[in-house]
C-alpha cells in the first residue's frame, strides 16, 4: 500500500522562475492538504483540496501561489516568480474519506525547494 | 501568542529512560490531538491520534490529553536510539477535514 508520494524530492529554482510541486495521495484517499515547513519552524497549513475543489485556502499567500487537484492526476502546488523566502520544505498530506477516520492526515516525504 | 506551544529542546536522555514530551495550547476548540515523529529530512509520521481528553496507549507510546489544562503529553517507555527524531504535536477542531495546527517540534536524542 503505497503512501503519499511527492515529486520532485528536491527542486532548485532561480529567482523569478516557476516551481511546480506534485502530490499523489494514498490509495483510497480523496482529500489533500499542503503544508510548508520553514527552517526551525513547525509546519504551517497552506491549502486543503478535494477533487476539483479548493475547500480551504486560508493559509495560502495571496499572490504567486496556487493549488489544484484535478479529477485525474496528482495535486499540484504552483509557485510563480519564486523568491528566496519561498525556500522551504513543502509537505503534502492526505486523509481517508471523512466518514471513516475523522481527521487523520498522512504525510508524504516532502519537496525541498531551494531558490537561488 | 502562538496557538500551540512546544519546547524545542534539544532533549537528550539515556537509552531505556522514559521520555516525556509536552505541548500546551490556547484554542479551546481543539478536539483532535496528534503526535508525529519526523526524522531528519523526512516527512512527519503519524504516531498517535486521540480525540478529546484521556489516555491512549500503543506499544511503548502513551498519549495523554488534559483539556481542562489545555495540555497534552507523549510518553515513550524503554526509549531506543531509533526514537531519536523530532516530535511534533498537532491538533485540530472537530470539523471534518480541518487543518492541523502544529507545535514547532522537540528534538529528541536517545544516547546509547
Amino acid at each position: 500500500n503505497a503512501g503519499v508520494m511527492q515529486n520532485p524530492r528536491h527542486l532548485v529554482r532561480r529567482r523569478g522562475q516557476e516551481a511546480r510541486l506534485r502530490c499523489s495521495p494514498m490509495k483510497g484517499h480523496s482529500h489533500v492538504y499542503w503544508y510548508r515547513q520553514l527552517p526551525e519552524e513547525g509546519l504551517k497549513f497552506m491549502v486543503y483540496l478535494q477533487k476539483e475543489n479548493i475547500i480551504d485556502e486560508s493559509g495560502m499567500p495571496k499572490e504567486r501561489f496556487s493549488a489544484e487537484f484535478p479529477k485525474e492526476g496528482p495535486s499540484i502546488l504552483r509557485i510563480q516568480q519564486v523568491v528566496r523566502g519561498d525556500s522551504a520544505a513543502y509537505f503534502c498530506a492526505s486523509s481517508p474519506p471523512l466518514w471513516e477516520r475523522e481527521n487523520e492526515q498522512y504525510f508524504g516525504p516532502g519537496t525541498r525547494l531551494t531558490v537561488t | 501568542q502562538k496557538e500551540v506551544e512546544q519546547d524545542p529542546g534539544p532533549l537528550s536522555v539515556p537509552e531505556g529512560a522514559i521520555v516525556s514530551l509536552n505541548c500546551t495550547y490556547s484554542n479551546s476548540a481543539f478536539q483532535y490531538f496528534m503526535w508525529y515523529r519526523q526524522y531528519s529530512r523526512k516527512g512527519p509520521e503519524l504516531l498517535m491520534y486521540t480525540y478529546s481528553s484521556g489516555n491512549k496507549e500503543d506499544g511503548r507510546f502513551t498519549a495523554q490529553v488534559d483539556k481542562s489544562s489545555k495540555y497534552i503529553s507523549l510518553f515513550i517507555r524503554d526509549s531506543q536510539p531509533s526514537d531519536s527524531a523530532t516530535y511534533l504535536c498537532a491538533m485540530s477542531r472537530p470539523s471534518r477535514g480541518e487543518k492541523l495546527t502544529f507545535g514547532t517540534g522537540t528534538r529528541l536524542t536517545i544516547i546509547p
